[in-house]
């Protein structure tokens, strides 16, 4: 079945990158893409950035930008999603989840909770 | 891109329906046919709900329905189930070519 299944909890210092993967299965990698999007505690849902796992481009929200990295491994059809310069406010569960073009997120990861704490 | 607005909170007896507001501008919710819906329990991973304004998927109960109006999307739940207790988000493509979320509604089933 189609699966996204991302990888552990992580603890960091602030001023630290976190780099959180996401394998992907059950369906042909190259023809969705894939989105972050985070939920710090009690809060709702952001929307991080996109990448084509076809070519590799990618558009990231403007409050991130300069901050996070997205990256594709096509020969192990995994997403990994890398913020930098980390802060107390980056303190979140980071979710992937896969659309077709302008369409729904219709399959989601299990979510990968970050803590940035000293 | 600021968040679409969504009620904090809505609730309703079982049996009944509720409808969650989600207001935008032209330039997301009223300007695309691609508003989506998202329930999301506890320490879950959202799910989808109803896509392209008022499509649902494959295994998601007839009891909930979409709608758009202008830059105003609407999601209702009819015939109110205990199970249907959730966070409720959309989310819209915008003309950045970003997407942008509401900041979500608690249902709460009285």
């Amino acid at each position: 079945q189609v699966q996204l299944v991302q990888s552990g909890a992580e603890v960091k210092k602030p001023g630290a990158s976190v780099k959180v993967s996401c394998k992907t299965s059950g369906y042909t990698f190259t023809s969705y893409y894939i989105h972050w999007v985070r939920q710090a505690p009690g809060q709702g849902l952001e929307w991080m950035g996109i990448i084509n796992p076809s070519g590799g481009s990618t558009s990231y929200a403007q409050k991130f930008q300069g901050r996070v990295t997205m990256t594709r491994d096509t020969s192990t059809s995994t997403v990994y999603m890398e913020l930098s310069s980390l802060r107390s406010e980056d303190t979140a569960v980071y979710y992937c989840a896969r659309t077709v073009s302008y369409g729904a997120f219709d399959i989601w990861g299990q979510g990968t909770m970050v803590t940035v704490s000293s | 891109q600021s968040a679409l607005t969504q009620p904090a909170s809505v609730s309703g007896s079982p049996g009944q329906s509720i409808t969650i507001s989600c207001t935008g501008t032209s330039s997301d919710v009223g300007g695309y046919n691609y508003v989506s819906w998202y329930q999301q329990h506890p320490g879950k991973a959202p799910k989808l709900m109803i896509y392209d304004v008022s499509k649902r998927p494959s295994g998601v109960s007839n009891r909930f329905s979409g709608s758009k109006s202008g830059n105003t999307a609407s999601l209702t739940i009819s015939g109110l189930q205990a199970e249907d207790e959730s966070d409720y988000y959309c989310s819209s493509y915008t003309s950045s070519s970003t997407r942008v979320f509401g900041g979500g509604t608690k249902l709460t089933v009285l």
